[in-house]
């Protein structure tokens, strides 16, 4: 089982660009997330889905739009990226379980310029 | 909003020490979880703690979760250079959410 795995892991834009980041789950995952990762400030949730062809604004939406068609993947989408948009990136999946026990990818560092 | 604070921020040791990492908040969750992290990888979970006044050990490492579900520590008795990571704590809301601490950088030198 490769887990929790992201694309690209890497990625420079300028201001404007759009892009999509991908992340995708082999373990049959009911619940995903996207979440970025500031100095300092922990993981921020930005969208979240507990099931295929639903998502949910998380603490810190805007500026992103995001999509599950397939159980499997959980995509983010920036439509316009901003400078105050670099981040790490890190989705995470769980299964609809008591305990809310989730796994990571190893994060999309994007730098928007 | 949910909040948890972590402290210290920063901490720097020798190997061989004891240290003890705190998860503070002021709103009750119904679980909460500690996760390392290591540069240019994501989180992986340590533990789960449920009941107030848990106790849990994982080799040298020991996780409390407070009486009244609000915080939580992590002791780590004779650290090893191994154990360098950032350290989050992580509450769960009960809404299918988990709110993350703030973080605790730890740097265990030989």
């Amino acid at each position: 089982n490769a887990g929790v795995t992201q694309t690209p892991k890497f990625r420079v834009l300028k201001t404007g660009q759009s892009m999509t980041l991908l992340c995708a789950q082999d373990m049959n995952h009911e619940y995903m997330y996207w979440y970025r990762q500031d100095p300092g400030m922990g993981l921020r949730l930005i969208h979240y889905s507990v099931g295929e062809g639903t998502t949910a604004k998380g603490e810190v939406p805007d500026g992103y739009n995001v999509s599950r068609l397939k159980k499997q993947n959980f995509l983010l989408g920036l439509e316009s990226a901003a400078p105050s948009q670099t981040s790490v990136y890190f989705c995470a999946s769980t299964y609809n379980g008591r305990l809310n026990e989730q796994f990571f990818g190893p994060g999309t560092r994007l730098t928007v310029l | 909003t949910q909040l948890l604070e972590q402290s210290p921020q920063f901490l720097s040791i020798q190997e061989g020490e004891n240290l003890t990492v705190y998860c503070n908040s002021s709103s009750v969750f119904s679980s909460l979880q500690w996760y390392r992290q290591e540069p240019g990888e994501g989180p992986v979970l340590l533990v789960t703690v449920v009941t107030g006044g848990e106790v849990k050990k994982l080799k040298r490492l020991t996780f409390q979760f407070g009486d009244a579900r609000k915080d939580s520590s992590l002791h780590i008795t004779a650290a090893q250079t191994g154990d360098t990571g950032l350290y989050l704590c992580a509450g769960d809301t009960g809404f299918q959410k988990l709110v993350f601490g703030t973080g605790t950088r730890l740097l265990v030198s030989p």
